[in-house]
């Protein structure tokens, strides 16, 4: 069974400049997180997914910060512009549900690097 | 609001000693409790999980890691550590209310010498 694929594993953009993160979650998870961790720091919640709805993304800086999960599968982070202090590690991680204690399985994650 | 504090950024021992890596965690609930284990440049790896079932939870890799509540610890221990072992741990907590999000401590590296 393949994992939480994401892509691209790096990224190095300019300033101004946007991008974007994607995501394909385990088959048959419902619950789809991204979280940001900074260097040296545990992740940090930015959005959850429950199927395609979007329950929980009070942490997400929606100023700059977008994200989408269509047909609740498949997500897209996107951030424009982006500024030097998104320099970050981006990572997904899928789970069966949001209750029971279930743990996440995660992506190898996207480091970004804003220059 | 749920938090968790892993005592100790940096943990090293030797081949063959007792691994422990210390977690406190603060929930206004019965939280669950997680985890995980991420190697360089990789993705976070669940190790184990307590879900209010034994407060002696077993994981993979021979760590295993034992729920106080009288002292809101979850510290996680192996009797042996291997050099394949050295990598970054992360306790995580979720409470049952929210228990879709996971708040995760900022990890503690364990370096294992030979």
């Amino acid at each position: 069974e393949a994992g939480v694929v994401q892509s691209p594993r790096y990224k190095i953009i300019e300033k101004k400049q946007p991008v974007a993160f994607w995501c394909n979650p385990i088959s048959g998870h419902n619950t789809l997180y991204w979280y940001r961790q900074n260097l040296g720091q545990g992740p940090e919640l930015l959005i959850r997914y429950e199927n395609e709805e979007a329950v929980d993304d009070s942490q997400l800086p929606k100023d700059r910060f977008s994200a989408e999960r269509l047909k609740g599968v498949d997500s897209t982070l996107k951030i424009q512009p982006a500024e030097l202090g998104d320099s970050a590690v981006y990572l997904c991680a899928s789970s069966l549900g949001a209750g029971e204690g279930y743990g996440y399985t995660f992506g190898s994650g996207t480091r970004l690097t804003v220059v | 609001a749920q938090s968790v504090t892993q005592l100790g950024s940096h943990v090293s021992v030797s081949e063959g000693a007792l691994v422990l890596l210390r977690c406190n965690y603060s929930s206004s609930v019965p939280p669950y409790l997680f985890w995980y284990v991420q190697y360089p440049n990789q993705g976070l790896q669940l190790l184990l999980k307590y879900t209010s079932a034994a407060t002696l939870v077993k994981g993979i890799n021979g760590f295993e890691a034992e729920f106080k509540k009288s002292e809101t610890s979850f510290h996680l221990t192996k009797p042996s550590a291997h050099m394949s072992d050295a990598a970054e741990y992360f306790c995580a907590v979720s409470e049952g209310t929210n228990a879709g999000k996971s708040t995760f401590g900022d990890g503690t590296t364990l370096t294992v010498k030979p």
